[in-house]
């Protein structure tokens, strides 16, 4: 069945400083989302790719997919405190029309 | 606009009881799914609804179940409550669900406690 990776785990960063969240599929992505969660709390949308090569931008977070549609990744440009959250990609599944299938999630810390 | 509701947003049960939870979703949305997240599993497709009509379900045990009803409100039910039930229960809503939804809009879950 499809799976989405993502890595790393966890990530501690120094605020201002860059990061890269990646997400992996075994198979072609049918349309890719982000999402950021605080803790306990429900997801919030960050973007939606759906064209291999897309990039999409808001405020500091860059998030693009590849040409093959396999893989993504989010950037964040000199993070602040309010980047802090857990991240979660989530993609069409191939296997079901009517099912989301979602990345372990990405628990991002920032240290002033 | 209002947001998605869940309500009750905390809630805790002794093994073996019964649950329902429910979700409100963003008025004009006919899509609610419904999710399990746990700290060692992440986020688990439950079932989603569409017009009334389980569309898909997840792989759990027949004691999770649940409805809509005709102004797109939704119920979930957790017969025979076990410890590993415990969980962060999320709803979402979107205009037409699916794989090919666009945005889904979260509420913020209902955290069940299992004792």
């Amino acid at each position: 069945s499809q799976e989405l990776e993502q890595s790393p785990q966890s990530l501690i960063v120094q605020e201002g400083k860059n990061l890269t969240i990646n997400c992996t599929s075994s198979k072609t992505l049918y349309g890719l989302y982000w999402y950021k969660q605080k803790y306990g709390e429900g997801l919030i949308f960050l973007m939606m790719l759906q064209k291999g090569g897309e990039e999409k931008s808001h405020e500091k977070i860059t998030a693009k997919l590849d040409e093959k549609k396999q893989q993504s990744s989010l950037h964040i440009t000199a993070s602040q405190p309010s980047h802090a959250g857990i991240y979660l990609c989530g993609a069409g599944s191939l296997d079901s029309n009517y099912q989301l299938i979602w990345g372990a999630g990405t628990k991002l810390i920032i240290k002033p | 606009k209002a947001g998605v509701t869940q309500t009750p947003r905390y809630l805790i049960k002794t093994r073996g009881q019964q649950v329902t939870l429910s979700c409100s979703p963003i008025s004009g949305h006919r899509s609610v799914s419904w999710y399990q997240q746990t700290p060692g599993q992440g986020l688990q497709f439950l079932f989603e609804y569409f017009s009334e009509t389980q569309r898909n379900k997840g792989n759990f045990p027949g004691r999770f179940s649940g409805r809509q009803f005709s102004n797109s409100r939704s119920e979930m039910n957790v017969s025979t409550l076990e410890l590993g039930d415990s969980a962060l229960y999320l709803c979402a809503s979107s205009l037409i669900g699916g794989r090919n939804t666009g945005e889904l809009f979260f509420g913020e879950g209902s955290r069940l406690t299992v004792l």
